[in-house]
């Protein structure tokens, strides 16, 4: 099974900042990743998928990169908004496996 | 503009069984892959199983494999997960998710339920 860690696991940054979150593959995926937003008490959010291509809806700031073990989510210009808990999740093949989260906090 | 909405949780004790119920709305349901993700309380999210959009194909994480079945009526557009030999680390809130790509293979998720909550419990 292939196993993703996130790094950090929480993070606290200021309006206005360009946050970024690691996701690494215990084995090389290639682009088989996407990223998910999930705020308390509400169910996840696609943002990210194919590791950069961006949901339909999902703010400009929002940006995905990477291949193989290691892959990215950055937030350029963070708002309140974006406080919430990422997840990576690889997407080629059974089980589909999530990260262990980032939480993001706003200052 | 797909919706899908969760029902079915509740409180059971160790041992019994419930169903899980997910109607879904807006898109076309009998294209698609559906699933069942499960996230224990102050944890992070765990897939759970996977079934083709034909019913065909089933696949389930090894915590529930044996124990949960995974089906779908397309002529009800409804998604079901029974779970059997319930445990205390079956807990959690479960949510369906719709695949984002017709008729492929293993792919993202575009729309999610709002969650059902299972509690298991003596």
């Amino acid at each position: 099974d292939i196993q993703l860690t996130q790094s950090p696991s929480f993070l606290s940054a200021s309006v206005g900042d360009r946050v970024t979150i690691t996701c690494r593959a215990s084995q090389g995926i290639s682009n088989y990743l996407a990223w998910y937003q999930q705020k308390p008490g509400k169910a996840p959010k696609l943002l990210i998928y194919i590791a950069s291509t961006l949901q339909s809806g999902v703010p400009s700031r929002f940006s995905g990169s990477g291949s193989g073990t290691e892959f990215s989510l950055t937030i350029s210009d963070l708002q309140p908004e974006d406080s919430a808990t990422y997840y990576c999740q690889y997407l080629n093949s059974y089980p589909l496996t999530f990260g262990g989260g980032t939480k993001v906090e706003i200052k | 503009q797909g919706q899908l909405v969760d029902s079915g949780g509740g409180v059971v004790q160790p041992g019994r069984s419930l169903r899980l119920s997910c109607a879904a709305s807006g898109f076309s349901f009998s294209n698609y892959g559906m699933h069942w993700v499960r996230q224990a309380p102050g944890k992070g999210l765990e897939w759970v199983a996977v079934i083709s959009y034909e019913g065909r194909l089933k696949f389930y994480a090894d915590s529930v494999k044996g124990r949960f079945t995974i089906s779908r009526d397309n002529s009800r557009n409804t998604l079901y997960l029974q779970m059997d030999s319930l445990t205390v680390e079956d807990a959690a809130v479960y949510y369906c998710a719709k695949e984002g790509m017709a008729m492929a293979g293993p792919n993202y998720f575009d729309y999610w339920g709002q969650g059902t909550p299972v509690t298991v419990s003596s």
